[in-house]
This record gives structure tokens, sequence and C-alpha cells, in this order.
């Protein structure tokens, strides 16, 4: 079955400084990939998909993602991490089947 | 705001009860999904649906029933509440309901099971 993991359950970062969160997806084609972010009491905001083509992908708020098909990943990168970006970040990826399966997600705290 | 409604935003109910969440898609879109939260389960698929017809379905309990209505609108029926069903459940639609599709959420609903 496909399965999505995020290696990191809380990342700290302080602002201004770089992101990275992982993603490892494990699955026999090229899976339709996403990343959602969800802040506090809210429900989950699509910043980015890559369904083919080019590997890097740009999404909304500054964010990126890219697919590196020989390790199985999708990690988001931001350049420039701002407090507003606090939240959880979550991973998924669409199945034949139609479900989308989540990732456990990543908390992100952001230092002053 | 993603176009999708959830009612009601909060609910409190005692075990053994029945329970009743409703969802409204974003207009244009034919599909609705219904996922779990919890702090230990994490995000989890339950069932999808799509122009009134049952496509996927996750890991939803027996307890557990779902519907879509001709007006597209979709409704969790949850039944013999346990306190492990206390958690967020989130509604969310996508136009076509395929692996491609992003999906929209709603703000959730948050079930507390006393």
């Amino acid at each position: 079955a496909q399965s999505v993991t995020q290696p990191d359950i809380h990342i700290t970062v302080s602002e201004g400084a770089s992101l990275e969160l992982r993603c490892n997806y494990s699955y026999g084609a090229t899976p339709y990939l996403f990343w959602y972010v969800q802040s506090p009491g809210q429900g989950l905001q699509l910043l980015l998909k890559y369904f083919s083509g080019d590997t890097l992908v740009q999404g909304i708020k500054g964010f990126e993602a890219e697919f590196k098909r020989s390790q199985s990943s999708f990690n988001l990168r931001k350049p420039s991490v701002h407090w507003s970006d606090a939240a959880e970040y979550f991973c998924a990826v669409g199945e034949v089947n139609n479900d989308m399966r989540f990732g456990a997600g990543t908390r992100l705290t952001v230092k002053p | 705001d993603s176009g999708v409604t959830q009612t009601p935003k909060h609910l409190i109910t005692a075990t053994g009860q029945r329970v009743t969440l409703r969802c409204s898609p974003r207009s244009g879109d034919l599909s609705v999904y219904w996922y779990q939260q919890s702090l230990d389960q994490g995000l989890q698929f339950l069932i999808q649906y799509y122009n009134g017809e049952e496509r996927a379905k996750g890991n939803i309990l027996e307890r557990f029933s779902a519907q879509q209505f001709p007006d597209l609108h979709s409704e969790l029926n949850l039944s013999s509440l346990e306190l492990g069903d206390s958690a967020l459940y989130f509604c969310a639609s996508s136009v076509t309901g395929t692996p491609n599709s992003p999906l929209h959420f709603g703000n959730g609903t948050r079930l507390t099971v006393t």
C-alpha cells in the first residue's frame, strides 16, 4: 500500500532562517504529491502540488518543493521563514483508488 | 476561505449517543471526503463520495455512515459513540474526486464524547 512518511514530528527554526520539511513516499509509479498547511483551529490549505514535469514546483506563501524520484522524496522548502509560517504541515499522496493519504504532519515553531 | 462549510463547529455528547455532522462542498465540486483527525492517529481517511455515489472507503467504523445528497451536501453519522471517537472531523471537497484533484478543507467539527 502507498504510504507517506514525514520523519520530523516537530521542527523549530528562527525567523528569517531557511526551512526544509522532509517527506518520503512509497509508491510504484509517479504519484500525485501535495503539501498542505494547517493553522491552529483551521482546516488544511493547499500549498502546492506536483503531478509531472518540472521537478521543482512553486506554491503559495513563498514555498517550493522538489520531487526527487531516486530518493522517493518531496521536500518542502522556504528560503526565509516568517513568524506567520508557524503551523502544522502535511505531505499527501493521491492514490489510484481515489483517497488521499496524509503523512503524520510536521509541526513548525518559529523563534523570534 | 476554502468555500467548504461544516456544521456544527463543536459538538459535545455522551457515550452511546448518535450525532450527525454536515458538510456543504465548495461550489462546483462534485466529490466530498471525510477525514478524522486525532492526536494519536493523525489524519485518517474515512470515506469519499462523488456525485452522490460512494467512491472510496477508508478506515471507517461500522458505527459510522455517510451519504451525499442530490444537492451535493454530505452528512456523516456517528452512532453508539465511544470516548475514543472524540476527534476533529474534516470534510473536504474536490472538483473531480480523482487522485490529481486537490482537496479543499472545511474548518472541521470538533466532537467531544464524555
